[in-house]
């Protein structure tokens, strides 16, 4: 069964325009949550996090927002740039429990 | 400096090797981790260290054996791998215990192919 669900598989936007990836969880136990991208035969890269507690962050370009009650998450980029294209991983904690990652998300941004 | 580092960046082995892949963070983290990622998939925790000591094993083969012999290093040793242990193996730490709300910073991989 699987935890933490990215379903939309791929997604394409243009450049300069917004890309939302979304993410739901089952676990009302995770506290912790964060998006990792990932380029071909890369190691992940930390983006962002959202602490449970909180219903948004953001970084620069990236925003998190969490809804607790509907248990889904979701990553804004705004604006798009060719170089966001990548593999996004939606990832979920919770204290004395290892990660659990999505299936990801593959985002292409056309230029 | 926060950056994992993984050597070697490629290996391909026979059935028969046995060689060693080698982690290394100076962030100060007391935690550390395996990863196995396959094509299209997610990563799958394998070990985590936590303070040098294995604190957990997701039922790995013993085909494969990590070591951390300090603070900064984590080696994971390969013998008799099947074709199928095929993938990217990913390293990663971070500064709590392992088994807490901290964020995981990850090495580049390395790919791994096994004939």
């Amino acid at each position: 069964d699987q935890q933490v669900k990215q379903n939309s598989p791929s997604l394409s936007v243009q450049e300069g325009r917004i890309s939302i990836l979304n993410c739901d969880y089952t676990n009302s136990m995770f506290d912790y949550f964060l998006w990792y991208k990932k380029y071909p035969a890369e190691g992940p890269t930390f983006l962002i996090s959202i602490s449970s507690i909180k219903d948004k962050n953001e970084d620069g370009r990236f925003t998190v927002f969490l809804n607790k009650s509907a248990k889904h998450l979701s990553l804004h980029i705004v604006p798009s740039q060719p170089g966001d294209s990548a593999v996004y991983f939606c990832a979920a904690i919770s204290l004395g429990q290892n990660f659990v990652f999505g299936p990801g998300t593959r985002l292409s941004v056309l230029p | 400096d926060t950056e994992v580092t993984q050597t070697p960046k490629h290996l391909v082995m026979g059935m028969t090797n046995k060689k060693s892949l080698k982690c290394e963070q100076h962030m100060g983290h007391r935690a550390m981790y395996w990863y196995k990622q396959k094509a299209k998939k997610p990563p799958e925790l394998m070990f985590v260290y936590s303070y040098e000591k294995l604190s957990i094993n997701e039922s790995v083969p013993s085909r494969f054996s990590p070591e951390c012999p300090n603070s900064s290093l984590l080696n994971l040793h390969l013998h008799a791998l099947q074709p199928e242990d095929s993938a990217l193996y990913l390293c990663a730490s971070s500064q709590g215990t392992g088994m807490g709300t901290d964020t995981q910073y990850f090495g580049p991989g390395t790919r791994l192919t096994v004939l």
